[in-house]
């Protein structure tokens, strides 16, 4: 039973719009929240995260909104630039581990 | 300095055999953690080690077993290798409980 999920398998977005990422999560006791970034043949790469305490945070063209009454969070990427095809993962970290969605695929062609 | 070290990269078993995978971390890191990742589940947590002990455990069967030795480096053990055991295998370290992870890039196992 996933707790954390990502419900669209795959995005496709045009170079310089905005890319949205969605990512529900089901226990209102998780408090922080990451989201990685995955390249085939390449590990996960830690990209921003959020805490309960805060509803937004930004870094660069990345930032990462949180809705903790709907139990949402969502990653905006702006603009999108063809560098950031890749496999995206919200998670959360609790009891010592990371619990992962099941991706999101970002295509972002010219 | 050196990031998360998996090897092999790539390796194809047979039903039935067993299998082993090493996980370098970041020189310093106590921690390493290990995540099977496959096309319908995601990223699972197996396990993590932080100072030669086992502290965390996912749900997944008897037959996946780890250790940490004193140098941090990790082994990863799986027996009995079934088919729906082929996934991407990754390791993961950091440098104290309260730390962010490093990913290695994974070992790729096809079990046929």
């Amino acid at each position: 039973d996933q707790q954390v999920k990502q419900n669209s398998p795959s995005l496709s977005v045009q170079e310089g719009r905005i890319s949205i990422l969605n990512c529900d999560y089901t226990n209102s006791m998780f408090d922080y929240f990451l989201w990685y970034k995955k390249y085939p043949a390449e590990g996960p790469t830690f990209l921003i995260s959020i805490s309960s305490i805060k509803d937004k945070n930004e870094d660069g063209r990345f930032t990462v909104f949180l809705n903790k009454s709907a139990k949402h969070l969502s990653l905006h990427i702006v603009p999108s630039q063809p560098g950031d095809s890749a496999v995206y993962f919200c998670a959360t970290h609790n009891t010592d581990k990371l619990i992962f969605g099941t991706g999101t695929r970002l295509q972002v062609f010219p | 300095k050196a990031g998360v070290t998996q090897t092999p990269r790539y390796l194809i078993k047979t039903r039935g055999q067993q299998v082993t995978l090493s996980c370098s971390p970041i020189s310093g890191h106590r921690s390493v953690s290990w995540y099977q990742q496959t096309p319908g589940q995601g990223l699972q947590f197996l396990f993590e080690y932080f100072s030669e002990t086992q502290r965390n455990k996912g749900n997944f069967p008897g037959r996946f077993s780890g250790r940490q030795f004193s140098n941090s480096r990790s082994e990863m053990n799986v027996s009995t290798l079934e088919l729906g055991d082929s996934a991407l295998y990754l390791c993961a370290s950091r440098q104290g409980l309260s730390e962010g992870y490093t990913f290695g890039s994974g070992t790729r196992l096809t079990v046929v």
